[in-house]
C-alpha cells in the first residue's frame, strides 16, 4: 500500500518558534509538494521539489523555507510562526512521468497561539 | 503563473440529477488533475487528462479537457448521495508542478 505519511496530526505551537513538518513517501517518487488548506481557499503551493536539494517556490512560499536531503523526505520549516500560518498543511508526492496524480498525505493541522 | 477558477463554489444536488463542474486555467498546462477530497479526510486522485480532447470516464463521473478553450469539465450523471464531496481541479506544467482551484463542495440529497 503506497503511503506519503506526515509526521503529525495536529501541532500546537507558539508564536515565534521554529516549527519542523516531516513528510516522508515510499514510492520512489521525484516530485514532492507542500500545500496549505484554509476554507474557501484550496489548496494553495507553498514549495514543491522535483529531485533531491532541488525546491522551487510556489505561490506563497513567505515565512517558509523547505529541505530535501533524502528523495522521500521533505520538510517544510516555518522559521518563525506567527498565528496566520494556523492552517492545515498537506504533503503530497508524485512520478515525473506519466498519467498518475499525486498521493496525498493525511494532513497535519497546526495552531500557532 | 498558473491560476485555476473552479466553479461553482457550492452544489446542491437532488439525487438523480445531472450537473457539470467547470475548471478554468489561465495559461498553457500540460495536464489537468480532477481530486476529491471527504470531509476530514486528504484528497484521493480521480482523473489526470494530459491532452486536448482526453476524456475519462469511473462510474458516474466523466472529466474532458478542452486546451484551446483552457477549460476541463467533471460531469456528474445521476447524482448519488455517495458523491457527496469537495472536488479539486488542478493544473500543471513541466512535469512537477501542480496547482489548485478553490474547490467545490457538492452536496447530494435524496
Amino acid at each position: 500500500d503506497v503511503k506519503v505519511t506526515q509526521s503529525s496530526r495536529y501541532l500546537v505551537k507558539r508564536t515565534g518558534e521554529k516549527v519542523f513538518l516531516e513528510c516522508v513517501q515510499d514510492m520512489d517518487h521525484e516530485n514532492m509538494f507542500w500545500y496549505r488548506q484554509d476554507p474557501g481557499l484550496g489548496l494553495r503551493l507553498i514549495y514543491f521539489s522535483y529531485d533531491v536539494k532541488m525546491k522551487e517556490k510556489g505561490d506563497i512560499p513567505e515565512g517558509y523555507s523547505v529541505s530535501r536531503e533524502k528523495k522521500e523526505r521533505f520538510s517544510l520549516i516555518l522559521e518563525s510562526a506567527s498565528t496566520n500560518q494556523t492552517s492545515m498543511y498537506l504533503c503530497a508526492s508524485s512520478p515525473i512521468w506519466g498519467g498518475g496524480g499525486a498521493f496525498f498525505g493525511q494532513g497535519t493541522r497546526l495552531t500557532v497561539v | 503563473e498558473l491560476k485555476v477558477e473552479q466553479n461553482p463554489l457550492f452544489l446542491s444536488m437532488q439525487e438523480g440529477k445531472n450537473y457539470t463542474i467547470y475548471c478554468n486555467y489561465s495559461t498553457t498546462s500540460d495536464r489537468l488533475y480532477w481530486y476529491r477530497q471527504d470531509p476530514g479526510k486528504s484528497l484521493e486522485s480521480l482523473f489526470v487528462l494530459l491532452s486536448n480532447g482526453a476524456v475519462k470516464q469511473e462510474g458516474r463521473l466523466m472529466a474532458s479537457l478542452d486546451t484551446k478553450a483552457r477549460l476541463s469539465t467533471l460531469h456528474i450523471t445521476a447524482a448519488v448521495h455517495d458523491l457527496s464531496a469537495t472536488y479539486f481541479c488542478a493544473g500543471g506544467y513541466n512535469n512537477n508542478d501542480m496547482r489548485f482551484g478553490a474547490g467545490t463542495r457538492l452536496t447530494v440529497k435524496p
